[in-house]
């Protein structure tokens, strides 16, 4: 079975900063996910990794995938309080299952 | 809103009984996904289902089944419910299958007393 490694698990920083999550996987796979949850609601799509080096950007959020390394990194720039939520990274294999990682709960203080 | 609907947002129910869970997938999609959130498991993998057809299977219980109808919409049939199945139970529907974008329903809560 895939496993899905997520780093941090919680983040707290300061409004401005600039931080990285890190999602590891075990096996070989080119499809990753980024999505973001907010306190009691559902899943948001953030990104759609699908070839190495695959890199995509969309405000202050980066995700780029290795599939060589078995690493996809989500960068976050300047951060905002408004990007205070969990972040999950999730993995699908060739039998089309879907791994999630254990989320990375983030917390910007202004 | 995603445009994915999934009822009931919430259901109390007793050990041992059965209930259906409802996911009616965005226009146009073909795809429907049943994920479990639960504080001990975190996010799980259930099912997958294309244009009717059953196309991935995760760590889906045998008490569970679900199905995908004609018209596309799906539903997520739990029986001899289980205090460890209380959870948020998410579908999700993508236009084709496995490298899509996966949108995600609001979620069904499940309490199981």
């Amino acid at each position: 079975e895939l496993k899905v490694e997520q780093n941090p698990l919680f983040l707290s920083m300061q409004e401005g900063k600039n931080y990285t999550i890190y999602c590891n996987y075990s096996t070989t796979s080119d499809r990753l996910y980024w999505y973001r949850q907010d306190p009691g609601k559902s899943l948001e799509s953030l990104f759609v990794l699908l070839s190495n080096g695959a890199v995509k950007q969309e405000g202050r959020l980066m995700a780029s995938l290795d599939t060589k390394a078995r690493l996809s990194t989500l960068h976050i720039t300047a951060a905002v309080h408004d990007l205070s939520a969990t972040y999950f990274c999730a993995v699908g294999d060739n039998f089309n299952k879907f791994y999630f990682g254990s989320g990375t709960k983030l917390n910007v203080k202004p | 809103d995603s445009g994915v609907t999934q009822t009931p947002k919430h259901l109390i129910t007793a050990t041992g009984q059965r209930v259906t869970l409802r996911c009616s997938p965005r226009s146009g999609d073909l795809s429907v996904y049943w994920y479990q959130q639960s504080l001990d498991q975190g996010l799980q993998f259930l099912i997958q289902y294309y244009n009717g057809e059953e196309r991935a299977k995760g760590n889906i219980l045998e008490r569970f089944s679900a199905q995908q109808f004609p018209d596309l919409h799906s539903e997520l049939n739990l029986s001899s419910l289980e205090l460890g199945d209380s959870a948020l139970y998410f579908c999700a529907s993508s236009y084709r299958q496995g490298r899509d974008t996966q949108y995600f329903g609001p979620g069904t809560r499940l309490t199981v007393l």
